[in-house]
Order: C-alpha cells, then sequence, then structure tokens
C-alpha cells in the first residue's frame, strides 16, 4: 500500500494555464508539506499543514495555492503557471506539526511548463 | 550564510572505501537531525536520525556535534548500491519545525 501518493506523476502544460496536483497520505499523519526541487537539485519547503491548518507558508508566489480538505489530503494549485515553476514537486507527511519526527515524501510530481 | 551547508561533491570512491560527509548548521536552536538519501529521480528517504550520542546502523555512523554545530555520515565498506545523493536535514522547534535541507552531496561508489 502506498503511503504517500501523489497524482500526476508527471504533468506537461503551457505558460500561463492553472493546474492542480493532489497528494493524499493513509499514514494517519497530522502534518503535510509541500516541497520544490528544482532542476540544481535543491529542496526547498513551499507549505507546511497541520490538520489542515496552514503552520509553514515560505517565500512563496500567490500563484500557488495550498488546499487541505482534511488532515489526508493536501492538495497544490498554481495559476498562471511561468516557465519557473518546472521542477519536481513532493508532498510528504510526518506524524507530529513540529519537524522532530521522519517525514515520509511521495514519488514526485514533475511539472514540465512549456 | 545558508542554514545548511554540505559539501556538494561529487565523491567518486571504490567499493569497499569508507567515506565521510559533514554538515554544517547555523541555527544554535536547532533540535532534531536526519540523513536523508535520494536516489535518481525517487523520492527522499530517510537513512537515519542523528543522535547526540551518536548512532550507528550497519556501515552507517551518523555524529552531531551541537558546540561545531555539524553533523557527521560514516560509510564503511562502500557498495554500489550506496551511490546516491546524501541530504543533511535539520529541524528547529521554533518556526513550526521547519525542516531545512541540505544541498545533498553525491556520492559514486565504482567497481
Amino acid at each position: 500500500d502506498t503511503a504517500v501518493s501523489q497524482t500526476p506523476k508527471y504533468l506537461v502544460t503551457q505558460m500561463g494555464n492553472d493546474k492542480s496536483i493532489k497528494c493524499e497520505q493513509n499514514l494517519g499523519h497530522d502534518t503535510m508539506y509541500w516541497y520544490k526541487q528544482d532542476s540544481k537539485k535543491f529542496l526547498k519547503i513551499m507549505f507546511s499543514y497541520n490538520n489542515k491548518e496552514l503552520i509553514i507558508n515560505e517565500t512563496v508566489p500567490n500563484r500557488f495555492s495550498p488546499k487541505s480538505p482534511d488532515k489526508a489530503h493536501l492538495n497544490l494549485h498554481i495559476n498562471s503557471l511561468e516557465l519557473g515553476d518546472s521542477a519536481v514537486y513532493f508532498c510528504a507527511s510526518s506524524p507530529a506539526a513540529w519537524g522532530t519526527d521522519t517525514q515520509y515524501f511521495g514519488p514526485g510530481t514533475r511539472l514540465t511548463v512549456l | 550564510r545558508k542554514e545548511v551547508e554540505q559539501d556538494p561533491g561529487p565523491f567518486n570512491v571504490p567499493e569497499g572505501a569508507t567515506v565521510a560527509f559533514n554538515c554544517t548548521y547555523s541555527n544554535s536552536a536547532s533540535q532534531s537531525f536526519f540523513w536523508y538519501r535520494q536516489d535518481c529521480r525517487k523520492e527522499p528517504k530517510l537513512l537515519m536520525s542523528v543522535y547526540s550520542s551518536g548512532n550507528e546502523d550497519g556501515r552507517f555512523t551518523a555524529q552531531l556535534n551541537r558546540a561545531s554545530q555539524y553533523i557527521s555520515l560514516l560509510i564503511r565498506d562502500s557498495k554500489l548500491s550506496d551511490s546516491a545523493t546524501y541530504l543533511c536535514v535539520v529541524n528547529s522547534n521554533t518556526n513550526a519545525g521547519k525542516s531545512t535541507f541540505g544541498d545533498g552531496t553525491t556520492l559514486t561508489v565504482k567497481p
């Protein structure tokens, strides 16, 4: 059984489009995250939610809007996609809110903006 | 200065070699430390947590030096399958426990 799943795995789209990436975890964890890994492989946190509440919001353009309908799901919607948004987006989850626990990552969504 | 710094490498070593990576962090309030491993085009996965007293898991040994604010990972008897990028992760109990990932150290083990 997949612990943290993301859909889609690959996403190719044109500049200016709006797209969403979905993430689900079946581990019963309270906290979920979105990370961006760019072409240089640097992994940066974007958002963190604990029990559906936003607790970390790094300096991310407001074209990115996370939504957590329940604590098992954290989706990422991106408006007006730009070339620089091309990256791999990883969802992750952990048991606790304070980042002291292991994070479990999803397989990633490879976004290419043309 | 970056919050978490690693030597990017690449480290190219022969099978059987011992290799060590260091990672320095700038936030003295950091509380939790981890090493993750990321294979090419895959997600990061926990390799091991790092405890104050140091800890060992098979061929892997992790050490923490709070005074100098660095952690290390030692891999003994390297295997081809150890080839990956190793990410140092530092968590703080402030800032909602944000995890800060280092930029990774790439290891290639050659026959």
